[in-house]
């Protein structure tokens, strides 16, 4: 079964906006982390927040994480069309040795 | 300078045929991975192998055999090719076991006739 949830499975906004997708989870974990995956090719890997973190900024990504709720969200400030991709979040499993990851959201920028 | 690279990009075959797809990592990394991702973009892990050695097999069909000859090569062969094996396979690494950064590929688009 999956690990994680992304919510929600798509989001259209426009250039300029801020999108925000949540990802919640069934485990206890030892770090999430948010990916993109721009159509056709491979997910890279965007940002690692760990347990004891509540939130983390790179650039124009701002994380957070609620242990309490199982939850995470991820904030892109100042969308671009560049943006327009899918977001994963994964978590570990017990014993850190696999990712695993929700369906992702699909987001669409418009310019 | 392709970090991990696997090959074919695209596997159009019939069913009951084998196939193999090869991935290779020139990254140092000790851990590589099989991911599946299926057409609602579900991704889930299918093997992953430390230093040549399994250390994780999801529940996964024996039609499904990975090969590691060395720890920068991870190979997948798919025995009897059935309908729903068709989906993206992607290949990754990661430097050890820990919670380290996954390193992908870029997919095999793998449809089955």
């Amino acid at each position: 079964s999956q690990q994680g949830e992304e919510d929600p499975q798509a989001l259209s906004i426009q250039e300029g906006e801020n999108a925000t997708m949540n990802c919640s989870y069934k485990t206890s974990i030892n770090n999430l982390q948010w990916y993109r995956q721009n159509s056709g090719r491979g997910l890279v890997h965007l940002i690692l927040i760990r347990s004891n973190e509540r939130e983390k900024h790179s650039g124009r990504l701002r994380v957070t994480l609620d242990t309490s709720k199982k939850s995470s969200s991820l904030l892109i400030t100042a969308s671009r069309a560049a943006d327009t991709a899918s977001y994963f979040c994964a978590t570990d499993s017990t014993g850190g040795f696999k990712t695993i990851f929700g369906a992702g959201t699909r987001l669409f920028v418009k310019a | 300078d392709t970090a991990v690279s696997q090959t074919p990009k695209y596997l159009v075959t019939q069913m009951g045929n084998d196939k193999s797809i090869k991935c290779e990592q020139n990254l140092g990394h000790d851990t590589m991975y099989w991911y599946k991702q299926d057409s609602k973009k579900f991704l889930k892990i299918m093997f992953s192998y430390n230093n040549k050695e399994l250390i994780i097999n999801e529940t996964v069909p024996n039609r499904f055999s990975p090969k590691s000859p060395d720890k920068a090569h991870l190979n997948l062969h798919i025995n009897s090719l059935e309908l729903g094996d068709s989906a993206v396979y992607f290949c990754a690494s990661t430097e050890g076991t820990g919670d380290e950064k996954l390193f992908f590929g870029s997919g095999t688009q793998l449809s089955v006739l």
